[in-house]
């Protein structure tokens, strides 16, 4: 069935530094893939998506990429901020608009 | 332009009760999706409305039911209530199968 994984499930940097978030998918169908930010108490925010006929996309400090054949993307933030500090989903779209979300990264960036 | 709106933003019920919870799209989007979101996890799709119909639905029990109204506004209702509903409910909306936003969800306390 469909499901999204997502790792780690925390991750701790210093401020500079950079950090990676890996996300895998099961189903080859998928088309779509946006990333979420998600601060206490909040909503999810979409910081950054990506579609499958590209490879990379970048924002400013925000990047993701995407692998279609290993079905797995990847978020990456660089010279992070201690603002960069919350919760990060990764998503898959399967059919139409359902999406299906990963468990969720607490990134901790350290002054 | 309004974002995407939820209400109530809080609301306490009793095991065995029915809830509803009403969602307003962002102004111009057509698609409303509804997400579970249990503490610590990644939301999980309920099910999704396109011009006023059900187009998709999750892993979820019958006593999760919704509506979509003329003015592609929401609501979810939730019968029977069990302690393992008690979640934040987020409603997304998008315009067609085009990038979600998120409101800011309705935290559902049963006890």
């Amino acid at each position: 069935g469909e499901n999204v994984e997502q790792h780690p499930s925390t991750l701790s940097v210093q401020e500079g530094d950079s950090a990676v978030i890996k996300c895998t998918y099961s189903d080859s169908a998928s088309n779509y893939f946006p990333w979420y930010k998600q601060e206490l108490g909040k909503r999810p925010q979409l910081i950054i998506d990506i579609r499958s006929n590209v490879g990379e996309k970048k924002d400013q400090r925000i990047a993701v990429t995407l692998n279609k054949t290993a079905k797995h993307f990847s978020l990456h933030i660089t010279e992070t901020q201690p603002e960069d500090s919350a919760v990060y989903f990764c998503a898959a779209r399967y059919n139409f608009n359902k999406f299906y979300f990963g468990s969720g990264t607490k990134l901790n960036v350290k002054p | 332009d309004a974002g995407v709106t939820q209400s109530p933003t809080h609301l306490i019920k009793t095991r065995g009760q029915q809830v509803t919870l009403r969602c307003s799209p962002k102004s111009g989007h057509d698609t409303v999706s509804w997400y579970q979101q249990a503490l610590g996890q990644g939301p999980q799709f309920i099910f999704q409305y396109y011009e006023e119909e059900e187009r998709q639905r999750g892993n979820f029990p019958d006593r999760f039911s919704g509506h979509q109204f003329p003015n592609y506004s929401s609501e979810l209702n939730v019968n029977a209530l069990l302690l393992g509903d008690s979640a934040l409910y987020l409603c997304a909306s998008s315009l067609e199968v085009n990038e979600q936003y998120f409101g800011p969800g309705t935290r559902l306390t049963v006890t």
